[in-house]
């Protein structure tokens, strides 16, 4: 089975320029997460789909993050413009749960961005 | 609210020995909790997890943790440790079935060989 798939590896850009990440979750799992984990520190949310919808956006930055996850699978997450505070990885992980049990997650490999 | 503590940031020990990393939690209800391991430039690997039941957790690669409710504790043991586990580990907590997990801020593991 294949797992969380993450693109790009690594993104250097400069400030006040628009990045783009992508995430292709394991085939099955209805719950995608991006976390955001900064240098030191562990993973903190930023954003929770149940299938195709946004259920838990409360740590998204709202003003400058956008997040999508077309038909339930795939997900983009989105900076514009990105600061220098948002240098940090970026983590996607999927899961699958049903109403009385929840699996844990899966995460995939990260981006890192580095903002100049 | 939830959170979780890891009170050392670093460990050291030799090649060979016994390991225990501490992990303790506030959370008012029966937590789920996890150790994930997460080696330089990869995304975090799930050891173990303990949902009801058994205390006494087994995970992969060795590993095995203890859920300690009266000290809201959940501390991951290795009898002995190899070279190759040398890495962050990080602590999570989330409430049963909201899917949302609070991590600690990691112990990062050196070995000595």
């Amino acid at each position: 089975e294949a797992g969380v798939v993450q693109s790009p590896r690594y993104k250097i850009i400069e400030k006040k320029q628009p990045v783009a990440f992508w995430c292709n979750p394991i085939s099955g799992h209805n719950t995608l997460y991006w976390y955001r984990q900064n240098l030191g520190q562990g993973p903190e949310l930023l954003i929770r789909y149940e299938n195709e919808e946004a259920v838990d956006d409360s740590q998204l930055p709202k003003d400058r993050f956008s997040a999508e996850r077309l038909k339930g699978v795939d997900s983009t997450l989105k900076i514009q413009p990105a600061e220098l505070g948002d240098s940090a990885v970026y983590l996607c992980a999927s899961s699958y749960h049903s109403r009385d049990r929840d699996y844990g997650y899966t995460f995939g490999s990260g981006t890192r961005l580095t903002v100049v | 609210a939830q959170s979780v503590t890891q009170p050392d940031i670093h460990i050291t020990v030799s090649e060979g020995a016994s390991l225990e990393l501490r992990c303790n939690y506030s959370y008012g209800a029966t937590p789920y909790l996890f150790w994930y391991v997460q080696s330089p430039g990869q995304g975090l690997q799930l050891l173990l997890k303990y949902f009801s039941g058994d205390t006494l957790v087994q995970g992969i690669k060795g590993f095995e943790a203890e859920f300690k409710r009266s000290q809201s504790s959940f501390n991951l043991r290795k009898p002995s440790v190899h070279w190759s586990d040398a890495a962050e580990y990080f602590c999570a907590v989330g409430a049963a079935l909201t899917y949302k997990y609070i991590f600690g801020t990691g112990t990062r593991l050196k070995v000595l060989a």
